[in-house]
């Protein structure tokens, strides 16, 4: 997966908890994405960072917060889970924007109960 | 909104066959097509792609042709193999905009 490392692979939480879950990648590009991928909807952007500690919102951010602190890692956090949040989270970079291929991590299995 | 779509939820060929998947796209302003291969529990995977001054582009096994009258995409897969069963999602982002919007996929299945 392009040097692309989610963690963790899985994950159940309870309603109202705060989660984390994170995006490594080895390959030194500029830019990263975080989707979600939910049944009917295909993926949906929530943020993107085009640098460090530079981030912008995607079309579904609402309950979501990000932070990139260094080139190799964004984070992406849910500060109180709700169930709607219950989903697939991919993570993916590219070298220049999404006017290029992006590169997909695994995804990370999140169920909020 | 302008959204991007498929016309088929499902595809089912025979191995051997040509596989056609399509994708409707709205937004008249998108420059750049692409089409991933999604594996039950991986994430989607790159196969081909198109900028908007194509109309066509063959890879291996692969052509994708867009038709941008009437604002459609299609994958064409030759010689489908059973390791091309797989969900199909096309995506389209606006000229120079970070906001790739994807199709709710196409399931293929290949029947030996």
């Amino acid at each position: 997966d392009a040097g692309i490392t989610q963690s963790p692979r899985h994950k159940v939480t309870e309603t109202g908890t705060p989660v984390t879950l994170r995006c490594h990648q080895t390959e030194n590009h500029r830019y990263m994405y975080w989707y979600r991928q939910d049944p009917g909807h295909g993926l949906r952007l929530i943020h993107y960072s085009y640098g460090v500690k530079d981030t912008d919102k995607g079309e579904v951010s609402d309950g979501y917060s990000v932070s990139r602190s260094k080139t190799e890692d964004f984070l992406l956090t849910l500060e109180s889970a709700t169930s709607s949040q219950t989903s697939v989270y991919f993570c993916a970079i590219s070298a220049q924007g999404t006017n290029e291929k992006l590169f997909f991590g695994s995804g990370t299995q999140l169920s909020v109960l | 909104g302008e959204s991007v779509g498929l016309h088929l939820p499902t595809l089912s060929v025979q191995e051997g066959d040509n596989s056609i998947i399509n994708c409707a796209y709205s937004n008249s302003a998108s420059d750049y097509f692409i089409w991933y291969k999604q594996e039950s529990g991986k994430g989607p995977q790159f196969i081909i792609d198109i900028r908007s001054n194509m109309d066509k582009r063959q890879g291996q096994r692969v052509t994708v042709l867009l038709n941008k009258t009437v604002k459609h995409l299609s994958l064409q897969i030759a010689a489908t193999q059973p390791g091309d069963s797989a969900v199909y999602f096309c995506a389209e982002t606006p000229y120079n905009n970070n906001d790739m919007r994807f199709g709710a996929g196409t399931r293929l299945t290949v029947k030996p």
